[in-house]
């Protein structure tokens, strides 16, 4: 079975933080997504990345960075934490355009 | 917008009854897929229909997609309780990405 791992279910930063999300799946796929989810707004897509060190923008990467330096991590960084950022953050991999597996998600909560 | 509209928004049935959800879209695809995401929890895939597809099915779960209407249905069939969830269908947009529809809120009541 393909295993998607997040570091956190549950996370509480401070404003103005510097706050790291990891993501891990275990099955040699090209893709990564790192999505955010929130009522009534649905699942955006914040950034992707294709391969080892490449990444593309998403819908709203305003506020976000990412990093992937290893095939099977990708890593979502808030540079500094916002209250706006408040949210389910969702990653998930794939091979080319085929389905998505997703990680169980990181609840993050900036006060 | 460019993402799917499920239809409704919201599902509450008996359980044994069927529950059909509805997704359209507005651009040209190349498969359509359908998820299912328990409460706080990360999305499962459910189903793929490619577009030259025009019925699927998968145990309790058969997708149909009109490419001349741009819309896509999921059925499931004698509906349980643990089919309690919401369900998202995505399209494909360009090579990798996938954009979500809103969902649909689906309760089955025992």
């Amino acid at each position: 079975d393909v295993k998607v791992t997040q570091s956190s279910r549950y996370l509480v930063k401070r404003t103005g933080e510097k706050v790291f999300l990891e993501c891990v799946q275990d099955m040699d796929h090209e893709n990564m997504f790192w999505y955010r989810q929130d009522p009534g707004l649905g699942l955006r897509l914040i950034y992707f990345s294709y391969d080892v060190k490449m990444k593309e923008k998403g819908d709203i990467p305003e506020g976000y960075s990412v990093s992937r330096e290893k095939k099977e991590r990708f890593s979502l960084i808030l540079e500094s934490a916002s209250t706006n950022q408040t949210s389910m953050y969702l990653c998930a991999s794939s091979r080319y355009s085929y389905e998505q597996y997703f990680g169980p998600g990181t609840r993050l909560t900036v006060t | 917008s460019q993402q799917g509209e499920e239809d409704p928004q919201a599902l509450s049935i008996q359980e044994g009854e069927n529950a059909t959800m509805n997704c359209s879209y507005k651009t040209s695809i190349n498969n359509l897929q359908w998820y299912r995401q328990n409460s706080g929890r990360g999305l499962v895939h459910l189903i793929l229909i490619r577009s030259n597809e025009r019925e699927k099915h998968s145990g309790r779960l058969r997708v149909t997609l009109d490419t001349s209407k741009k819309s896509s249905s999921l059925l499931i069939t004698a509906s349980r309780a643990a089919d309690t969830a919401s369900y998202f269908c995505a399209r494909v947009q360009g090579a990798q990405k996938l954009v979500f529809g809103q969902g649909t809120r689906l309760t089955i009541n025992p």
